[in-house]
Parts: C-alpha cells; structure tokens; sequence
C-alpha cells in the first residue's frame, strides 16, 4: 500500500523559505519510472502544479516558480523535499506530494494515482 | 505551455441523473488526461487515467472519453458521494496543468 504525508511549518513570514518534507512508503523512488510530484492548492482555488522528481533525479518546475523552487529526494530516508524561497502571502495554501508511476519506460507519462493528506501553510507576518 | 478549460464551473444535478463534465486543452495532449475528485477538505483522488482508463476501486459509473484536445467525464447516474469538485489534468509535457474545476451541487 502506498502512502505519503507532507510535514513542515504551517506558518511561514514573508521572504523566508519554505521547506516541505514527503515522507512515503509503499514504494522506491529509485524503481525506474516512478516520480513524486508537489502540487499545492490556496484556500477556495484550483490546485495548481508545482515540481517534479523522477526515480533518475530529473527534475521539473512550474515556469513561474522555477527561480523559487528546489525539489531533491533522499532514497534512503523514503522523502522528497520542496523549498521554495521568497514566500509572499499568495503563496499561502495547502500543499500535497503524490506518487506517479510510468507503465512502460520508454514512455514516462503518468497521472498522480496516490496523494497525500495535504498540509497547509499560511504565509503572513 | 498547455492550458486546461473545465465547463461548466458549477453544475446542479440531482441523484439517479446522468452528467458530463468537459475539459479542453489549449493544443492536443493525445490521451494523457486524468480525472480527480476532491471533496472538501480532502486530497483530489484519480478517478481516470489515459483519458478512459478507470482507476482501480473506482465504481463503474464514472467513465472518460476523448484524445486530442476534448475530453469528457460522464457520471451516468448520480450518488450521494459524488457531489464534489472534478479537475481534470493534462501529463501530456511538463509544465503539468489542471483545470480550474467543476463544482458538482446537488439541486
């Protein structure tokens, strides 16, 4: 069975830096074809994509948080870690990692089939 | 990058009826198109996958349809449990997106 829980601050100030831990089980993120994605959603809004981690250390960022964004996985502790920098009270939501698992390797599409519980984070001074 | 439009916004539907809910894609995304349900307060959980391709544990009233650039989820007869918020979300290439909703209301 496979399982993810976000954990970091719930309250952050303005500019400082966010660090948001995944921590999952049920699965490798070194297993060829698997991924873990961020995804965060502001109160009352769509969710909104953010990052990206493949199993090979590939990494993908949303464009207009990409200067903000750092994503880096730790196999051996079973996490992947989110800092984005500069947070400004827009950044304010709740933030969720899901798991994606590619079919085949040669084509590495895949949907989010696992998230976790979401954990929220409210940026004000 | 590729934008997601979901119509409508909100939709009022009473139990027992049949509704679809259609997502567009800014340029084609051939089948790489998953379906979420969130209820408030919750994480969105994959509904469908592939454009059509049911989620394991998922009842069999939901179905998805389409390629290309139009996509459909049809709910063909409501319950109780499915009045919720549907996204739907192109894989196709990265940036990922979503759509900004459907808003499923009971009438």
């Amino acid at each position: 069975q496979i399982t993810l829980k976000e954990s970091g601050p719930t309250l952050v100030k303005p500019t400082q830096t966010l660090t948001l831990t995944c921590t999952f089980s049920g699965f490798s993120l070194s297993s060829t074809g698997v991924g873990v994605g961020w995804i965060r959603q502001p109160p009352g809004k769509a969710v909104e994509w953010l990052a990206f981690i493949y199993w090979d250390d590939d990494k993908r960022y949303r464009p207009s948080l990409k200067s903000r964004l750092s994503i880096t996985k730790d196999t051996s502790k079973n996490q992947v870690v989110l800092a984005m920098t500069n947070l400004d009270p827009v950044d304010t939501g709740t933030y969720y990692c899901a798991h994606s698992r590619a079919e085949h390797v040669v084509v590495l599409n895949a949907a989010f089939d696992v998230w976790g519980q979401g954990t929220m984070v409210t940026v004000s001074s | 990058d590729i934008q997601m439009t979901q119509s409508p916004s909100t939709l009022s539907a009473s139990v027992g009826d049949r509704v679809t809910l259609t997502c567009r894609a800014s340029q084609t995304i051939s089948s790489w198109l998953a379906w979420y349900q969130q209820k408030p307060g919750k994480a969105p959980k994959l509904l469908i996958s592939k454009a059509s391709s049911l989620h394991t544990g998922v009842p069999s009233r939901f179905s998805g349809s389409g390629s290309g650039t139009e996509f459909t989820l049809t709910i063909s007869s409501l319950q109780p449990d499915d009045f919720a918020t549907y996204y739907c979300q192109q894989y196709n290439s990265f940036p990922y997106s979503f759509g900004q909703g459907t808003k499923l209301e009971i009438k």
